[in-house]
This record gives structure tokens, sequence and C-alpha cells, in this order.
């Protein structure tokens, strides 16, 4: 089984540049999170979709970051503009359903530099 | 409010010693999962182990084990005769069990490196 799938790897931007991420989850799991993880500290989650509807995104800095999930299967997450704090590795995860007992499968992330 | 933490930010073992990671957790909730996930240099979480809080009962998985006590909210997790491979980072989670709103909540990850 494919897990999930995130690009780009590594992505370096000048602050005020905008910068997309993309994530497919794994086939027919209908949940779906981005999570931000800071260097030396636990990922945190910024938004987590149930199909195309969003649940949380209490923590996503609405100012800056977005997200979607048109269709239910793949997500972006964008940030305009990009700031230094914004540097951190982004990790798409996803899950069989908002009410699974199941754990969350996380992608390889996608590791920003911003200078 | 929810609070995972791991008191230990970094251990340095040996090959072939035990070691243990401490996670102690904070929630209102009666019903929970506590989770422990490793982070190699790649990258990518890798799942170990969910824990449903009716259930006491500590496991073993190879040379893994976990010691799950609710009195004290505690969920610590063993590595009996480490290797080289099992250096990463390793975040022990909380989740609730039936929730529409936040979900995974890590704590800030203790990196381990066994020593050749």
């Amino acid at each position: 089984e494919a897990g999930v799938a995130q690009s780009p790897r590594y992505k370096i931007i000048e602050k005020r540049q905008s910068v997309a991420f993309w994530c497919n989850p794994i086939s027919g799991h209908a949940t779906l999170y981005w999570y931000q993880q800071i260097l030396g500290q636990g990922p945190k989650l910024l938004i987590q979709f149930q199909n195309n509807g969003v649940v949380d995104d209490s923590q996503l800095p609405k100012d800056r970051f977005s997200a979607e999930r048109l269709k239910g299967v793949d997500s972006t997450l964008k940030i305009q503009p990009a700031k230094l704090e914004d540097s951190a590795v982004y990790l798409c995860a996803s899950q069989g359903g908002l009410r699974s007992l199941t754990e969350a499968f996380f992608g390889q992330g996608t590791r920003l530099t911003v200078v | 409010a929810q609070k995972v933490t791991q008191a230990q930010t970094e251990i340095s073992v040996v090959e072939k010693e035990d070691v243990t990671l401490d996670c102690v957790y904070e929630t209102r909730d009666t019903t929970y999962y506590l989770f422990w996930y490793k982070q190699p240099p790649s990258g990518e979480l890798v799942f170990l182990i969910r824990r449903n809080s009716f259930d006491e009962q500590n496991e073993i998985s190879g040379r893994y084990s976990w010691n799950f006590q609710k009195s004290t909210s505690s969920f610590n997790f063993t590595i009996t005769a480490s290797q080289v491979v099992d250096s990463a980072v390793y975040f022990c989670a909380l989740r609730k069990r039936d929730n529409y709103g936040q979900n995974f909540v890590f704590g800030p990850g203790t990196r381990l490196s066994v020593l050749p």
C-alpha cells in the first residue's frame, strides 16, 4: 500500500515570497492533517480535513496560511507571504476516518527554509 | 487542555543497553488514546503503538515494551538491548477517543542516540 506522498521534499525561499506544498494521502483515507514541526519540537496541528471539509483550523495563521482539499483527496498548503519563523518541516498525515480508531500515517514532510 | 510532557530531551546509550523513554500526559477526558511514534533522520513519523485509556495492560513487541499507568498519567517506552538503528527522535502523543476538533497532541520528543 502506498504511503502518504508529499512534495517537494525541500524548499528554500526568501521572506515575503509565497510557497505551496502538496500532499496525496493514502487512498481511501477521509481524514487529512497538516502539521508544522519546528526544529526541536513536536508536530503542531495546523488544519484537519474530513473529506473536503475543514474540521479544525483553529491553529492555522489565517492571515498568511491557507489550505484546501477540493476533491477530498489531495491537498495543498500555501504560505503567502512567508516569514522567517515559518521555517519548519510541514508534515501531512492521513487517517481512515474521523471516528477511526487507527493511527495517523505520516508523509516524509517538506522542509521549508525561509531566508 | 491536553498536554504531553517528555522530560528527557536527549538520551545517549551504548549499543545493547536498555533505555526507557518517559511520557507524562494531562487530559480531562476519561477516554483517550496514547501513541508512540518514531522519527528517524528521514523525517517520516513511524507509528509504534496505540494504547486505549481503558486498557492498562503492558505490552511487549520484540525489543519494545510499554508501561501504561493511569494512576500516574504515564506511558513509558522501553527499548531492550538497544541497537544503532534505534537512533531517532521518539514522540509520545495523546488523542481523544472520539473528537471532532483538535486531534493528536504531541510531546516535544526525546532524541535517542545509540552508540556502537
